[in-house]
């Protein structure tokens, strides 16, 4: 079975510019999360989708970042404007059902450099 | 708020010899789920290993086992014969069994497999 894709795989943005990312879980996932992992440091929740509905995004910095998930497939997640802060890996992981004992499967990630 | 502890920032081991990651959790709950994820330098995060918190006996796989301590609220994951292809990021995460939440990481550990 094919896995969570994303893209681009790196982006180089100037402080104030907007950029998107995309992810494609993986086909019948129905929970999509989006994780922020600055360097040195573990993955940090951004927001977590179960379907086309917003579960969790208490860790979003609503000023500046967006995300949807229409359908309840494919998701985007949106800064605008950058700030250097934003520099960091953009991790994209969805899993079955969203409680229970189930693996999150992740995505190779977005690399953003915000100069 | 749960919080995940890995106080080994970097951790050597010889290839075929044995290491063992630690890993501390703090939590009022009392079941939950317990991860170690590999993080290779192509990012990809992989799940090693998990265990959940009502069962007693550690979960193996393979080479990879883990030591799981309830009371004192450890989780270390051993990992035997090690080989090259075992250097990587190791992150340990939680997550309550009776929610829909994400998971919680640390900070991670850094393992370097010397020939």
């Amino acid at each position: 079975e094919a896995g969570v894709a994303q893209s681009p795989r790196y982006k180089i943005i100037e402080k104030r510019q907007s950029v998107a990312f995309w992810c494609n879980p993986i086909s019948g996932h129905a929970t999509l999360y989006w994780y922020q992992q600055i360097l040195g440091q573990g993955p940090k929740l951004l927001i977590q989708f179960q379907n086309n509905g917003v579960v969790d995004d208490s860790q979003l910095p609503k000023d500046r970042f967006s995300a949807e998930r229409l359908k309840g497939v494919d998701s985007t997640l949106k800064i605008q404007p950058a700030k250097l802060e934003d520099s960091a890996v953009y991790l994209c992981a969805s899993s079955p059902l969203m409680s229970g004992f189930y693996e999150q499967y992740f995505g190779p990630g977005t690399r953003l450099t915000v100069t | 708020a749960q919080t995940v502890t890995q106080s080994q920032p970097e951790m050597s081991v010889q290839e075929a010899e044995t290491v063992t990651l630690s890993c501390t959790y703090d939590t009022s709950e009392s079941d939950y789920y317990l991860f170690w994820y590999k993080q290779p330098p192509s990012r990809q995060m992989i799940l090693v290993i998990r265990q959940e918190a009502y069962k007693q006996q550690n979960a193996t796989e393979n080479r990879f086992s883990v030591n799981f301590q309830k009371a004192a609220k450890s989780f270390s994951l051993k990992i035997s014969d090690s080989q090259l292809g075992d250097a990587a990021m190791y992150f340990c995460a939680y997550r309550p069994s009776n929610s829909g939440y994400a998971l919680n990481f640390g900070k991670g550990t850094s393992l370097l497999v010397t020939p």
